[in-house]
């Protein structure tokens, strides 16, 4: 079955201790991106990758770190988290054709609280 | 850059009645719109889309938007609703043409459909 897996489901944690969210797809997809869904602000995007070793800040960057070493695999890193960071996470990927058409596929989401 | 501006924080019905989630975006070029589903506890569907070609497009369980251009809306409408279309509804928007990926969301719709 095609689909996007993330672990933890859900994780309860406290101030500074690093931690690090997996995200991983079985489509072979080039494209992987990090987004965070809080309250009436919809998703904001993180971080996105457009394939192995190439990625780039998106529009929240602050307080994370990313990594693509491999294709399918695109962790999520906190290296000292705040309660600000507390929020619910989704990865997401997609081809990447370039032509702008490809449909990204979410995960079930990981809900983080940062004590 | 793009934006994406849902006009209904919540939309409360009963059932079998119709319903119109809002939309409006801004953009400087050309885009692809998007309506995603998340129900409960649940990661993010892909509902429908618009990439080009005719204005109305369809979903499988009822729901249609039609893409309106000169007023930079994509609207989300359901002639009769069941209580299993209650859930979060997020319009979202891509750059067209040789776009790296990003979706920008909105705020998010909650539909409650009542008994």
């Amino acid at each position: 079955e095609a689909q996007v897996t993330q672990n933890p489901r859900y994780l309860i944690t406290v101030t500074g201790k690093k931690l690090t969210v997996t995200c991983s797809q079985n489509m072979n997809h080039e494209y992987m991106s990090w987004y965070r869904q809080d309250p009436g602000l919809g998703l904001r995007q993180i971080y996105y990758s457009m394939n192995v070793e190439v990625t780039d800040k998106g529009d929240v960057p602050e307080g994370y770190k990313v990594s693509r070493k491999e294709k399918r695999n695109f962790p999520l890193i906190l290296e000292s988290p705040s309660p600000n960071q507390t929020s619910l996470y989704f990865c997401a990927s997609s081809l990447f054709t370039g032509a702008g058409t490809d449909t990204q596929y979410f995960g079930p989401g990981t809900r983080l609280t940062v004590l | 850059a793009q934006s994406v501006t849902q006009l209904d924080s919540q939309v409360p019905v009963f059932e079998e009645a119709p319903v119109e989630l809002r939309c409006n975006y801004s953009s400087s070029v050309s885009v692809y719109l998007f309506w995603y589903v998340q129900y409960p506890n649940q990661g993010l569907q892909l509902l429908l889309k618009y990439l080009s070609g005719s204005t109305l497009v369809e979903s499988i369980n009822g729901f249609e938007a039609e893409f309106n251009k000169s007023q930079t809306s994509f609207h989300l409408r359901k002639p009769s609703v069941h209580i299993s279309d209650t859930a979060e509804y997020f319009c979202a928007v891509k750059a067209g043409g040789t776009s790296y990926g990003k979706l920008t969301f909105g705020q998010g719709t909650i539909l409650t459909v009542h008994p």
